[in-house]
């Protein structure tokens, strides 16, 4: 299986500084496609997981510009410049480039 | 707008069969993926398997034989059971759907796996 390897495990930030999460992969991320098939959510307390960004870099549907993701191959990372409020929570990376698909262990954000 | 809900019993015990319904509104089940992943207490979160359009399906091997995801298109609704649970099935279940990643996800409902 595809290990996705998340750091840090706990992050706390300042509201309007930058986090940066990174996830690593045990293996290629790229499929025979040409995409890469690697996502991040966000699981706020009490709520389901939301689709932050898919195929490593792309936006979903209302998620603000605030959010970017990037990498390639192996090491993919999440940046979140001027964390606000409602950016606390769980963050975890995916892939379904291989089956099974896996979650990376989650990296908590918390304010201070 | 695609909405997804779980329902099922919230207590199952030990050997028996876990079963769960996902109802969807809003689009068809006979396009994209539906999937059900579970998160166990703390973070860990576990993608369980899918059903496709067209009803062919994909297990996690962790779960080996035990997973059965199926449909009734007619009701637009997807099922998953789990069979000879144990406490470690403890978790908290959601149904999904896949187009360029899970985009829409149901509530959750917290299955205890206990005698």
């Amino acid at each position: 299986d595809v290990v996705l390897t998340q750091t840090p495990v706990s992050l706390s930030v300042t509201l309007g500084d930058q986090a940066s999460i990174s996830c690593r992969s045990s293996q290629s991320l790229e499929y025979s496609d040409g995409y890469t098939y690697l996502e991040w959510y966000l699981q706020k307390p009490g709520q389901s997981p939301q689709l932050l960004i898919y195929e490593v870099s792309n936006r979903f549907s209302g998620v603000p510009d605030r959010f970017i993701g990037s990498g390639s191959g192996t090491d993919f990372t999440l940046k979140i410049s001027r964390v606000e409020p409602e950016d606390l929570g769980v963050y975890y990376c995916f892939q379904a480039t291989h089956d099974p698909l896996t979650f990376g262990s989650g990296t908590k954000l918390e304010i201070k | 707008e695609v909405q997804l809900q779980e329902s099922g019993p919230g207590l199952v015990k030990p050997s028996q069969s876990l079963s769960l319904t996902c109802s969807v509104t809003g689009y068809s089940i006979t396009s994209n993926y539906w999937g059900w992943i579970r998160k166990f207490p703390g973070n860990k979160m576990e993608w369980m398997g899918y059903i496709s359009y067209s009803g062919s399906t994909s297990y996690n091997p962790s779960l080996k034989s035990r997973i059965s995801i199926t449909r009734d298109t007619s009701k637009n609704q997807f099922f998953l059971q789990l069979n000879s649970v144990t406490t470690e099935d403890t978790a908290t279940y959601y149904c999904a759907t896949y187009t360029e990643a899970f985009a829409y996800w149901g509530q959750g409902t917290l299955v205890t796996v206990s005698s």
